[in-house]
Parts: structure tokens; C-alpha cells; sequence
């Protein structure tokens, strides 16, 4: 059982550029969200979806977009990378956003962005 | 939004001791959760209590919701505790996390 599958484990950009952030889970959980933790602080909430078609917007989504066409997947996409998104990326799922739920979280993706 | 703090920020500890890590939230919650991250960045669950308390092994973890706090015990430090400890509440679909409290277990 992979659970939550985050690629790539590192990556460097320039400024401007774009790439997309995948993240996977084989647990059947509708609900997926995506974080960054910056040096000294906690995980902060970009996007998060309740289940396949529908989205929404964290404390801090700015620069970033994302979609939930399956159930399984749930990329983040930088469309012109900043130095800001200089970051850990977290990826995290569980069955449902509400009560008597665990959230299980990938392994995250350092991005530096130059 | 909700607010969620830990305390203390920082806890150096010499192995075989207690330690007593805090949470307080500002509103009423639905869940909480304890992590571990440990010194490679990975995020383990410790504990799902949204109410009432929890024990595993030297870890156990209470939460008082009336009165919006959760505290995590751990006995008999190890060096293997090392890293940074959060809290995590959700409310309105959204979970939140605390700004940790760094832990350094020390032989």
C-alpha cells in the first residue's frame, strides 16, 4: 500500500518558469489538500478538495493552481514560478475533511526556485 | 479563521525525561491530530483525538474541547523523539496547523 505518493522528491526552477506538482493516493479518500512549510514555521493550507470536481482555496493559494479530475490525483501547478514559492511541499489525504478522520501526508517536494 | 498555538516553542531535553507540549485552538473543532516530523521532514501521525485521551507505548496525548486544548506527554525520552512536534485542528473542511514545538532529546 503506497499511500500517498509525492513526485519529484526535488526540484530546482528558475523564476517564471512552470511545473506541476503531482501527488497521488491508492487509499480511496476524497479529501486531498496541498501545504508549504517554510523555515521555522508550520504547514501552511494552498488548496484543498473535497472530492473529484470541486476545489477550493487555502490560507495562502496565491501563484498557485490546482484540479481533482480523480478521485486519485491532485497535481499543484506553478504557472511562473517566484523565488517566494522557495518551499517544502506537502500533499496530504483522508477519507473525508470531517470528524473520525486521519489525515495521511506524502513524503514532500523541496522546490528552490532561483 | 482559527487559531492554533503551541508552547513551548522550543524544549531541550536529556534522554530518560517527561516533557508536556501544549495546544490551544480558538474555536471549536471536528479533529485533531498530533505529528511527528522527524529530522528528514517526514510527517508521522501520533494521535487522532478530537476529544477525551490516548495512549501508544511512552507517548499519550489528552484533548478538552470545551475548553480548546489538547497536550501530548512523552515519557522516558528518547534521542529517537528528536524533531518538531505539530498539532493540527480542522474546522470547516480545512485543517490547520500550529507553529510546532521543536524538541531536541539529547544522551
Amino acid at each position: 500500500n503506497a499511500g500517498v505518493t509525492q513526485t519529484p522528491k526535488f526540484q530546482v526552477l528558475k523564476t517564471g518558469q512552470s511545473m506541476t506538482l503531482q501527488c497521488a493516493q491508492d487509499m480511496n479518500h476524497e479529501y486531498m489538500s496541498w501545504y508549504r512549510q517554510d523555515p521555522g514555521m508550520g504547514l501552511r493550507l494552498i488548496h484543498y478538495s473535497v472530492g473529484a470536481g470541486i476545489t477550493d482555496q487555502g490560507e495562502v493559494p496565491n501563484g498557485y493552481n490546482v484540479s481533482r479530475s480523480t478521485t486519485e490525483d491532485f497535481p499543484l501547478r506553478l504557472l511562473s514560478a517566484a523565488p517566494s514559492q522557495t518551499s517544502v511541499y506537502f500533499c496530504a489525504s483522508s477519507y473525508s475533511p470531517g470528524a473520525h478522520t486521519e489525515a495521511f501526508f506524502g513524503q514532500g517536494t523541496r522546490l528552490t526556485v532561483v | 479563521g482559527i487559531q492554533v498555538e503551541q508552547s513551548p516553542p522550543d524544549l531541550i531535553l536529556q534522554e530518560g525525561a517527561n516533557s508536556t507540549l501544549r495546544c490551544n485552538f480558538s474555536d471549536s473543532v471536528n479533529n485533531l491530530q498530533w505529528f511527528h516530523q522527524n529530522p528528514w521532514g517526514q510527517l508521522i501521525n501520533l494521535f487522532y483525538i478530537p476529544s477525551g485521551t490516548k495512549q501508544n507505548g511512552r507517548l499519550s496525548a489528552t484533548t478538552v474541547a470545551t475548553e480548546r486544548y489538547s497536550l501530548l506527554y512523552i515519557s522516558s525520552s528518547q534521542t529517537t523523539d528528536s524533531g518538531v512536534y505539530f498539532c493540527a485542528v480542522e474546522n470547516t473542511d480545512k485543517l490547520i496547523f500550529g507553529t510546532g514545538t521543536r524538541l531536541q532529546v539529547f544522551p
